[in-house]
């Protein structure tokens, strides 16, 4: 099941609002859906499971939404911190896959 | 708190092998399934291999099948990636994650860095 995000990067400034999409090949069953955020030499951090389950300790500044094929990832009001590449993973199928990710830059 | 140690990356010549550790703490480590994802240099994430929580069943992407082989120890809470015939192309960030069939991968390692070259 390929991913596909888009945009590739995001030019915004803090205060703004982030809108990032990941459309799947095929349904994504369960809404088996996640999104992670990386920063530079550091692992990836779950944000969003089930879609729109926000993870253990998460601000909710961060929200998932979609199903089917078609998901978003909003970031309102953009913090310093949250300038980072972002990737959705389906797990509902193996191989469970990635997309390329999206760069939220300022 | 939730810890998970990678370990064993370094410098291997192509055709060479490597084994690749982590070990965990601060969950149940044999109730919970297991994976392992790569990164190379400036690239995207990759699902590399999948075990569950008993080791019963595992799972490999395409491009490691046949050559690489997870496994566990669930009486020392420690994942393995058994990873022999290198290539180049396997050159990569390597970490591990808690999370299979099913689950998300929702607590990671730091990564070990494996390089292939001659």
């Amino acid at each position: 099941n390929v991913l596909t995000q888009s945009p590739g990067t995001l030019s915004l400034s803090p205060g703004e609002r982030a809108t990032l999409s990941c459309r799947a090949s095929q349904t994504v069953t369960s809404s088996y859906l996640a999104w992670f955020q990386q920063k530079p030499g550091q692992a990836p951090r779950l944000l969003i499971y089930g879609a729109s389950n926000r993870a253990t300790g998460i601000p909710d500044r961060f929200s998932g939404s979609g199903s089917g094929t078609d998901f978003t990832l909003t970031i309102n009001r953009l913090e310093p911190e949250d300038f980072a590449l972002y990737y959705c993973q389906q797990y509902a199928t193996s191989p469970r896959t990635f997309g390329q990710g999206t760069k939220v830059e300022f | 708190d939730v810890q998970l140690l990678d370990s064993g990356g370094g410098l291997v010549q192509p055709g060479g092998s490597l084994r690749l550790s982590c070990v965990v703490s601060g969950f149940n480590f044999s109730t919970s399934g297991m994976t392992w994802v790569r990164q190379a240099p400036g690239k995207g994430l990759d699902w590399v291999s999948s075990i569950s929580d008993s080791g019963a069943y595992t799972s490999h992407a395409g491009s490691v099948r046949g050559r690489f082989s997870i496994s566990r120890d669930n009486s020392r809470d420690t994942l393995y990636l058994q990873m022999n015939s290198v290539t180049a192309d396997d050159t990569a960030v390597y970490y591990c994650a808690r999370g299979a069939r099913g689950h998300p991968n929702d607590y990671w390692g730091q990564g070990t860095l494996v390089t292939v070259s001659s």
